[in-house]
């Protein structure tokens, strides 16, 4: 079965500074999807970024970018010009490229909770 | 079209009571899925329709726990003798099969057993 590790539970960092989240995980399979949802107050999940693992180039967003390292299972997110707005949980999020593996759910780590300073 | 709604946000009842949770996933998603989140944990996995069809169920829906697409549109999740242990956020979430853009969650239901 697969897993996701998210071993920061809480970080802090200044409004217009970059942060790093890392997300760990651990799998057999060479085809999956890699993703990280934003939870803000209200709880509704909102996608933030996604990667395919078959694709080396790293995935951006905007202010948002991602590190991942296929062979370390290491797919960590980068905030850039960190905003008031970007204040909520974040979770790394795994799903298998085979349908008939895993079916079609996500694992989920379990968060965290980023603080932005102002 | 304004997203996936769950109904009711918030659900406060007795220990043995039964509840049922309503959600409508966007209108061209065939899939919707439903996922349960404790205090400080990741959402974990209960079941997911294609359609009208419950394809997986998790080990952690037990006997208690049914859930159902009639039409394969809005979904239902009941949970009969309601136990502490139920107390939770239920998400619900829908997509496009085929879609690997991950999908569009609902705000969720708040569960609280007394």
């Amino acid at each position: 079965a697969q897993t996701v590790t998210q071993s920061q539970p809480e970080m802090s960092v200044q409004e217009a500074e970059t942060v790093t989240l890392s997300c760990t995980y651990d799998t057999s399979e060479s085809d999956y999807y890699l993703f990280w949802y934003k939870q803000p107050p209200s709880r509704q999940m909102i996608l933030v970024i996604r990667q395919e693992a078959y694709k080396q180039q790293n995935a951006t967003e905007n202010r948002f970018s991602v590190n991942f390292q296929k062979a370390a299972k290491s797919f960590s997110l980068k905030i850039s010009d960190s905003q008031l707005g970007d204040a909520a949980m974040y979770f790394c999020a795994y799903r298998s490229g085979s349908v008939k593996s895993s079916g079609d759910k996500l694992t989920f780590g379990t968060g965290t909770r980023l603080a932005v300073r102002p | 079209d304004t997203g996936v709604s769950q109904n009711p946000r918030h659900k406060i009842t007795k220990r043995g009571q039964n509840v049922t949770f309503r959600c409508d996933p966007i209108s061209e998603h065939n899939r919707l899925y439903w996922y349960r989140q404790t205090l400080g944990q990741g959402p974990e996995f209960l079941t997911y329709f294609q359609n009208e069809a419950q394809l997986e169920k998790s080990r952690l829906l037990s006997d208690r726990f049914s859930a159902e697409r009639p039409k394969g549109s809005f979904s239902t999740l009941e949970i009969q003798r309601t136990e502490q242990g139920d107390s939770a956020m239920y998400l619900c979430a829908s997509s496009l099969s085929g879609d690997n853009y991950g999908y569009t969650f609902g705000s969720g239901t708040r569960l609280t057993v007394v």
